[in-house]
């Protein structure tokens, strides 16, 4: 059974500073790997995804990649309050980067205190 | 594009009852996969649908079944409910053929049995 594993929150960070949340994956195979946003009440809004090991940076946003591992993370510069969420790391199921089903850790909450 | 659109977005049940949820696909997609979410947990994949059949199911009975219309929108239906079936349904819509970075969810559907 393929698992996804995220480090236990709540995690809390001031404003201003890195937040660093991380994931682990069981299966060898998978090859894309998401990370998502989940307001409290709201659906899943996807905020960087990432195929290739090493880093992918995006604004403030940096996913990091080592295969070898097993191991996704992400990184989120200059916190902001309204960075206070769920994040959701999330790994395709099939194999390959056009898979569209996927396994989803159990979530680590963010609070970033003024 | 009104994005992926699921009703209703609440709905109270009993257990024992029968509970049938729709979700209408983003435009230009043909793919549609549901997710059940219980409060604290990350999304778990029910099943997924694509030219009106079932293509990939998760690890849930068969009290869940669904369908698939002509026009790509989707139903669950849940049988025999149980007070462990409270949770919030996403639906997913995709792209079969397109990286899976294109796959978009519904505000979800809140489930509570009583």
């Amino acid at each position: 059974q393929k698992e996804v594993e995220q480090n236990s929150g709540p995690l809390s960070v001031p404003e201003g500073a890195i937040a660093s949340l991380n994931c682990t994956y069981s299966d060898r195979g998978s090859q894309s790997f998401f990370w998502y946003r989940q307001y409290s009440g709201k659906s899943p809004e996807l905020i960087m995804f990432i195929y290739s090991n090493g880093d992918k940076e995006d604004g403030r946003f940096t996913a990091q990649l080592n295969k070898a591992s097993q191991y996704v993370s992400l990184l989120i510069r200059d916190s902001q309050p309204s960075d206070s969420a769920t994040y959701l790391c999330a790994v395709n199921m099939e194999g390959d980067n056009y898979g569209q089903n996927f396994v989803f850790g159990p979530g680590t909450r963010l609070s970033v205190l003024p | 594009d009104a994005g992926v659109t699921q009703s209703p977005t609440h709905l109270i049940k009993t257990r024992g009852q029968q509970v049938t949820l729709r979700c209408s696909p983003k435009s230009g997609h043909d793919t549609v996969s549901w997710y059940q979410q219980a409060l604290g947990q990350g999304p778990q994949f029910i099943f997924q649908y694509y030219e009106e059949e079932e293509r990939q199911r998760g690890n849930f009975p068969d009290r869940f079944s669904g369908h698939q219309f002509p026009n790509y929108s989707s139903e669950l239906n849940v049988n025999a409910l149980l007070l462990g079936d409270s949770a919030l349904y996403l639906c997913a819509s995709s792209s079969t053929g397109t990286l899976n970075t294109e796959a978009f969810f519904g505000q979800g559907t809140r489930l509570t049995v009583v």
